[in-house]
């Protein structure tokens, strides 16, 4: 059974682009998490999403970001016109069920964003 | 709000060593609380869990006593070889069953033979 995927590992981005991090979870999971770590810093909660929904969006910044997870295919995080400071490691986890009392969350390999 | 205060690192051992790595926590109600682990160039692995007052979570030799009258979660282990070399991260989900993890900001241990 893959673990949680996470694609591209390593992205590099001007500032002012556009970059697109793709999340696919564990076979069977319904639900998505992203979180970010900034260099030296903890990881910090962004978004919850289920199929189509966005459950909890209380750790997004209001602007430029954004996040989604379609019926089908991957959960996307889409940051717009990036700047030097969203340069970070982003995780994605994901789990069978809502709440992290009960259930694990799984976490992926992360994507490393570099803005330059 | 809640929020997660880890033991500042790194942390460099010699095999065998005895292993504390500190955790204190703020949170209203009754959080759960965990330990996560992150080897280079993975995501976070689950390494124990507590999700009440006095419960002791364990795994690959690792411990940590949830303490209500501390607000404290350390993480021990007897004797650490050198595979244990890794970034831990402390954590908690809040109660009423919330689904983000807050955390700590992470531990790297460095054991040496």
């Amino acid at each position: 059974n893959a673990g949680v995927m996470q694609n591209p590992r390593h992205l590099v981005r001007r500032r002012g682009q556009e970059a697109r991090l793709r999340c696919s979870p564990m076979k069977g999971h319904s639900h998505v998490y992203w979180y970010r770590q900034l260099p030296e810093e903890g990881l910090k909660f962004m978004v919850y999403l289920q199929k189509e929904n966005i459950i909890d969006e209380s750790g997004m910044p209001k602007e430029r970001f954004s996040a989604e997870f379609p019926k089908e295919g991957p959960s996307i995080l889409r940051i717009q016109q990036v700047v030097r400071g969203d340069s970070a490691a982003y995780f994605c986890a994901s789990s069978p069920a809502g709440t992290a009392l009960l259930y694990e969350q799984y976490f992926g390999p992360g994507t490393r964003l570099t803005v330059t | 709000g809640n929020s997660v205060t880890q033991m500042e690192g790194p942390v460099t051992l010699s095999e065998e060593a005895f292993l504390t790595i500190n955790c204190t926590y703020t949170a209203t109600g009754y959080p759960s609380l965990f330990w996560y682990v992150q080897y280079p160039g993975e995501g976070l692995q689950l390494l124990l869990k507590a999700t009440k007052a006095d419960d002791k979570g364990s795994n690959k030799g690792f411990e940590a006593t949830y303490r209500k009258e501390t607000t404290s979660f350390h993480l021990e282990k007897g004797s650490v070889q050198v595979s244990d070399s890794a970034v831990y991260f402390c954590a908690l989900s809040a109660s009423q069953g919330a689904q983000k993890l807050v955390f700590g900001q992470g531990t790297r241990l460095t054991i040496n033979p």
